[in-house]
Order: C-alpha cells, then sequence, then structure tokens
C-alpha cells in the first residue's frame, strides 16, 4: 500500500518570498513522484516529476522539489512567489500495484494563498 | 493542438437522472481515468482503461460506469445509484498503466458537476 501526506491544506506568502509545500510518502517500492498544479476551476498541470535519477528535480515557473529516502519527503519549494502562483498543489506518488500495474495516489492538496 | 477535452465545463442534473459527461483525447495515449475531486479530498480515481475494450474499477467506482469504444474517447455515466454526486469530475490519459513506470497524467479542464 502507498500514501501521500499534504502536511499543510493551507499556506499563506507575501509576494518575492519563499515557498514551501510540504509532502511526505509510504510506498512499498522505489516510487515516482510528482508536483501538479491546478487553478480555479481547472483541471491539473504537471509541475516536476521525480523519477529515480537525480534527487533534485527542477520543474516549470521557477519550482524545484528535493526527494529525501531517508525522510520519505519530496517537499515543493520556490524562492520567490509570484502572485501567480495562488493555487492548489497536489504532491502524487505512483507506485507499482503488482501484475504489471502502477498505481497514483493523490495527496488532498495544499491551497498557496500568495498575499500582494 | 493535441491534449484532452471534457464536455460540458457545467451540468446541472435533476436527482434520479442519469448524465453522461465526455471526455475526448487526441494524444494517441493507450490510458485513460476519470477522477472525482471535493473539497479537502483530493483526487479520487472512479475508473480506467488501459486499451479499448477494456476497463477496470477504482477506488469509487459504485455508482458509475464507463465505456471504451475508441482509443480517443472514455465517457464517464453518472447514473442514480450515485448518492452524493454533486462533484468536480475529472478525466485524465497516459501512454500506458503498465510500461512506463515514470509516466504522466494528462488531464483535462473537468466537468463540475451539480445535482439539484
Amino acid at each position: 500500500a502507498q500514501s501521500v501526506t499534504q502536511l499543510d491544506s493551507h499556506v499563506s506568502v507575501s509576494e518575492g518570498t519563499p515557498v514551501l509545500l510540504r509532502c511526505n510518502y509510504s510506498s512499498s517500492y522505489s516510487p515516482s513522484l510528482f508536483w501538479y498544479v491546478q487553478h480555479p476551476n481547472k483541471g491539473l498541470q504537471l509541475l516536476l516529476k521525480y523519477t529515480s535519477a537525480a534527487t533534485l528535480v527542477k520543474g516549470i515557473n521557477g519550482f524545484e522539489a528535493e526527494f529525501k529516502k531517508s525522510e520519505t519527503s519530496f517537499h515543493l519549494t520556490k524562492p520567490s512567489a509570484h502572485m501567480s502562483d495562488a493555487a492548489e498543489y497536489f504532491c502524487v506518488v505512483r507506485g507499482y500495484s503488482g501484475a504489471g500495474s502502477y498505481q497514483l495516489t493523490f495527496g488532498k492538496g495544499t491551497k498557496l494563498s500568495v498575499i500582494p | 493542438d493535441g491534449g484532452i477535452t471534457q464536455s460540458p465545463k457545467y451540468l446541472f442534473r435533476k436527482e434520479g437522472q442519469n448524465v453522461t459527461l465526455s471526455c475526448e483525447q487526441n494524444l494517441n495515449h493507450d490510458a485513460m481515468y476519470w477522477y472525482r475531486q471535493d473539497p479537502g479530498q483530493g483526487l479520487r480515481l472512479i475508473y480506467y482503461s488501459q486499451i479499448v475494450n477494456d476497463f477496470q474499477k477504482g477506488d469509487i467506482a459504485e455508482g458509475y460506469s464507463v465505456s471504451r469504444e475508441k482509443k480517443e474517447s472514455f465517457p464517464l455515466t453518472v447514473t442514480s445509484a450515485q448518492k452524493n454526486p454533486t462533484a468536480f469530475y475529472l478525466c485524465a490519459s497516459s501512454i500506458s498503466i503498465r510500461d512506463y513506470p515514470t509516466d504522466t497524467q494528462y488531464f483535462g479542464p473537468g466537468t463540475r458537476l451539480t445535482v439539484l
């Protein structure tokens, strides 16, 4: 079984300050990890993904995430928040579920607010 | 442009009625998925399909039905048996479920269903 925990349901930052969205996971196998962003009433857009290569992953719009196996974490960061970053962010783990199939598990989301 | 389209964007239904949500993709992806999103719940998998004429239940399939007669189309029917159908429904596709451990899912813009 696998699971994802997003540690904060809501994060508020001032424009120009760093962003940290926290994600912990559990998985029986070596997982792939993703961060998606969702703007209001829109679908999800992939920000970045970890694929067992480099542990520091760079994504779009200046976001990056670091895979830490010892801490089972995959936190999302950005050095300087922009107003357009205000959205909901989902951490997702993809692990092997047996019989040649893979399973996606979504976190419950973190809503990011950016204060002007 | 390649992508996933969902229609309609907003849908209203009376209690006791079945309703079908459309999902079309022109990405030539084998796998397609339906998710339900409720506030604070993240995404939950309803059904998925790996190839044409084949589909499997996800975590919350009760009260829903799907078909996969064509590679590019994966409609979802919300039946009157679904006790709480008001939600945001997201369709996604990926190259394959099995062969790509790091495979990315691409999401449509979603359909918001409201039961009156």
